[in-house]
């Protein structure tokens, strides 16, 4: 069972435009929630991360947005840059203890030039 | 400089062979974790260690083996008794076990024929 679910596999958008991936959790005791990003052949790194007590965190052209009432989390990127290219993964857990932490299945970002 | 290295990056062998994945870490972590994907899926925890000489299962621990003999050593072997072995195998760890981030490793793809 999915607890955490990025519905969109692929998305693709101009250089210089905003993205905008999105993560929907099911488990309302998770109170701490992750980004990270995967280029092909390489371990995911860690992008941003916000915790239930905020409803906002950016960092630089990151931005994720909280919305504990929906369950739903989104990462902004603006402006987006060929770079950016790669599969984004949102993660969460219910407790401090990593062995608890649930990955979304991914989205895959294009960013054309 | 201070990572996680996984070795090999691509592995093939034979059905009904076990396989050792090798996982090094120069970050003094305490706890290491490795996980499997799989096209289409999230990260799945395959077992976890939060300190030397101590591991627990993950959700599909079936098949697999670890040991942590070394801090900066978490080697995880595929069985014969694993019924899809062929995957993408990610290693990661974290400073200590209720940290949530988690830093990865460059990840080995096996391929079991």
């Amino acid at each position: 069972d999915q607890q955490v679910k990025q519905n969109s596999p692929s998305l693709s958008v101009q250089e210089g435009r905003i993205s905008i991936l999105n993560c929907d959790y099911t488990n309302s005791m998770f109170d701490y929630f992750l980004w990270y990003k995967k280029y092909p052949a390489e371990g995911p790194t860690f992008l941003i991360s916000i915790s239930s007590i905020k409803d906002k965190n950016e960092d630089g052209r990151f931005t994720v947005f909280l919305n504990k009432s929906a369950k739903h989390l989104s990462l902004h990127i603006v402006p987006s840059q060929p770079g950016d290219s790669a599969v984004y993964f949102c993660a969460a857990s219910a407790q401090t203890g990593a062995n608890n932490l649930f990955f979304g299945t991914g989205t895959r970002l294009t960013v054309i030039p | 400089d201070g990572g996680i290295t996984q070795s090999p990056k691509y592995l093939f062998r034979k059905e009904g062979q076990n396989v050792t994945l090798s996982c090094e870490q120069n970050l003094n972590h305490d706890a290491m974790y490795w996980y499997r994907q799989d096209p289409g899926q999230g990260l799945r925890l395959i077992y976890y260690s939060q300190i030397v000489n101590d591991f627990q299962k993950g959700d599909i621990a079936e098949g697999y083996s670890v040991s942590r003999e070394k801090k900066e050593s978490f080697p995880l072997t595929v069985t014969s008794a694993q019924k899809n072995p062929t995957a993408f195998y990610l290693c990661a760890s974290s400073p200590y076990f209720s940290s949530y981030e988690q830093y990865f490793g460059p990840g080995t793809r096996l391929t079991v024929t």
